[in-house]
């Protein structure tokens, strides 16, 4: 199957501490995106990279995308404890597929 | 703007029972997702609507499962008869993408029903 696995499972740090987890997949993608989702609500985008990026930041988001090893990364800089949540990778499928998979999730713990 | 709105929040219902769940989608949009969450399997698709059509149902685990899209504003999905591994939190979420492929475009999720089947 197309799902994204996450590394690490679960993740504490400090705050202030800089977050970074790990998104692989098995085929190739047009889109990768994550997603956070706090503990009873929803799941909230927070930032799409395209196949042919490398590297997109927002606020204190970094994500990049290594398609050769089908894998991405997000980065959380200068953690708070309001980015306590769970993350989550999606991707598309390359060859028409329009449905988005969802990994596993990386459960983020900022201790105050 | 209002976001994609579900209702129940909660469902606690017996084995048997027939359960309705709703959704609200973000005007405008094109696209309807339902998904299914447990801490086993994770977050999986059940079915997509585009433009209320019905798209891709594979995910949908059972024929006591069933989906409709009425109107561009309004989904819903059954269980009938409910089990109680059907128990999990069910997702509703909406994007636009008509015409396009629908993996670039930002999926918006509702808050969910919790579904306790006992």
């Amino acid at each position: 199957s197309q799902q994204g696995e996450e590394d690490p499972q679960a993740l504490s740090i400090q705050e202030g501490e800089n977050a970074t987890m790990n998104c692989s997949y098995k085929t190739s993608i047009n889109n990768l995106q994550w997603y956070r989702q706090n503990s009873g609500r929803g799941l909230v985008h927070l930032i799409l990279i395209r196949s042919n990026e490398r590297e997109k930041h927002s606020g204190r988001l970094r994500v990049t995308l290594d398609t050769s090893k089908k894998s991405s990364s997000l980065l959380i800089t200068a953690s708070r404890a309001a980015d306590t949540a769970s993350y989550f990778c999606a991707t598309d499928a390359y060859f028409g597929n329009e449905k988005l998979t969802f990994g596993t999730g990386t459960r983020l713990t900022i201790i105050p | 703007d209002a976001g994609v709105i579900q209702s129940p929040r909660h469902e606690v219902t017996e084995m048997g029972q027939e359960v309705t769940l709703r959704c609200k989608p973000i005007s405008g949009h094109d696209y309807l997702f339902w998904y299914r969450q447990t801490m086993m399997r994770g977050l999986e698709l059940l079915i997509y609507f585009n433009n209320n059509v019905p798209i891709d149902d594979s995910g949908m685990p059972e024929d006591r499962f069933s989906a409709k899209m009425p109107n561009a504003s309004f989904s819903t999905l059954k269980i009938q008869p409910s089990e109680p591994r059907d128990s999990a939190v069910y997702f509703c979420a909406s994007s636009r993408g008509s015409g396009t492929a629908v993996g670039n475009q930002p999926q918006h999720f509702g808050d969910g029903t919790r579904l306790s089947i006992l």
